[in-house]
């Protein structure tokens, strides 16, 4: 069933370290995954996507990591800073155009 | 300057009112999607459409209703059918191939007064 109300998971880490924010997905025949950031108030903006031939891709201080053994997404960014702050959420492609959202991590930097 | 715009930022209904939100890309996309959001948690597909004159049930479309008459807009109206519409509205295109990314509007906000 659903959640009601905020309680999101949460990830708090101090600037400069690296940030680790995980997903389990759910359908064994995804086979395309993406990461959204979502800022307060703002639409979702792409990150990074990963097919499932893949099991890491790196971008600009971001990599994901696909476990299809275990069905799980992870993301990490590098020596976070401030802007990094919003909302995580991965995404799976569930047939050819559907994508299924997870909850979603809330990431907070401390200075 | 290419994008996705959402119109209005804010929205109020009334009881018993139906109400349009409106959706505009200018990327050239084949497919559109709405999504539904409410406080902390993902997005639920309410609609999409994959080509102009074509459109499809989500996961949450009673209440709903959309139309593609060209291809750059996809509106979608919630109707007063729809008992709970308060929440965050979010608009997404892509190219309409496969294992290809939805790139987002900036969200519509619907109150309820």
């Amino acid at each position: 069933g659903e959640s009601v109300g905020l309680h999101l998971p949460t990830l708090s880490v101090q600037e400069g370290d690296n940030s680790i924010i995980n997903c389990a997905y759910s359908n064994s025949a995804s086979d395309y995954f993406i990461w959204y950031k979502q800022e307060s108030g703002k639409g979702p903006q792409f990150i990074i996507d990963i097919r499932s031939n893949m099991d890491k891709r790196q971008g600009q201080r971001v990599t994901v990591l696909l476990n299809k053994t275990v069905k799980h997404l992870s993301l990490q960014i590098a020596a976070t800073q401030p802007g990094d702050s919003a909302v995580y959420f991965c995404a799976e492609m569930v047939g050819a155009q559907k994508l299924v959202f997870g909850q979603g991590t809330r990431l907070t930097i401390n200075p | 300057d290419g994008g996705i715009t959402q119109s209005p930022k804010y929205l109020f209904r009334k009881e018993g009112q139906n109400v349009t939100l409106s959706c505009e890309q200018n990327l050239n996309h084949d497919a559109m999607y709405w999504y539904r959001q409410d406080p902390g948690q993902g997005l639920r597909l309410i609609y999409y459409s994959q080509i102009v004159n074509d459109f499809q049930k989500g996961d949450i479309a009673e209440g709903y209703s959309v139309s593609r008459e060209k291809k750059e807009s996809f509106p979608l109206t919630v109707t007063s059918a729809q008992k709970n519409p308060t929440a965050f509205y979010l608009c997404a295109s892509s190219t309409g191939t496969t294992q290809e990314t939805q790139y987002f509007g900036p969200g519509t906000r619907l109150l309820v007064l």
